[in-house]
């Protein structure tokens, strides 16, 4: 069965403090990793996939990278307006499962 | 821009009642998905639908049950509501193997 583990659950920095969230999984074929950023009472938003092992994606102060087994989110100098959950998905063959998150607080 | 729209953001209903969770999308999308969430549980994931008139069951469809006659909409049923349905409903789509799109959520609770 596929499974998406995310660590840590949640996570608090001060603002410039740079770290990295980790997304572990199992799934017999993977069609790719996405990772999404959820505000508050709405839908999770779109951030990064990555397919295959080696890869990485950069968007501001984010950037996703993707090995046999896991993948991490590294942020670096975060803002406050970076404070989100911050979720993991897995796609094999038609379905998408998510982790349970990391919610992320980024202190002024 | 591209939108998937769900039909109610807060609803109330009694234990029992029959619940209908619509979902529209604008892409043409061949997926769709319906998702709960749940604090320290992140997104489980309900039915989803791969073309008209096809459903897969996810993770947790028990209490639960999909239609989806048309391509761009994809509606969630609760038969008969209870009290651990209490959740954000959250419907998605999406192309295969591409991103999902998701909708703003359903805040139901169940009296």
């Amino acid at each position: 069965e596929d499974q998406v583990t995310q660590s840590p659950e949640a996570l608090r920095l001060q603002e410039g403090e740079s770290s990295s969230l980790n997304c572990s999984y199992t799934v017999s074929g993977l069609r790719g990793l996405f990772w999404y950023r959820q505000d508050p009472g709405k839908g999770p938003e779109f951030l990064f996939t990555l397919y295959s092992a080696g890869e990485e994606k950069e968007k501001e102060r984010l950037k996703a990278t993707l090995t046999k087994k896991e993948s991490f989110l590294h942020i670096t100098a975060p803002k406050p307006e970076d404070s989100a959950t911050y979720l993991c998905a897995v796609r094999d063959n038609n379905d998408m499962r998510f982790g349970a998150g990391t919610r992320l607080t980024v202190k002024p | 821009d591209v939108k998937v729209t769900q039909s109610s953001r807060y609803l109330v209903k009694r234990t029992g009642e029959k619940v209908f969770l619509e979902c529209v999308q604008d892409m043409d999308h061949e997926n769709m998905f319906w998702y709960r969430q749940d604090p320290g549980l992140g997104l489980r994931l309900i039915y989803f639908s791969y073309d008209v008139k096809m459903k897969e069951k996810g993770d947790i469809p028990e209490g639960y049950s999909v239609s989806r006659e048309k391509k761009e909409r994809f509606s969630l049923i609760l038969e008969s509501a209870s009290t651990n349905q209490t959740s954000m409903y959250l419907c998605a789509s999406g192309q295969l193997y591409e991103k999902l799109f998701f909708g703003s959520g359903t805040q139901l609770s169940v009296l």
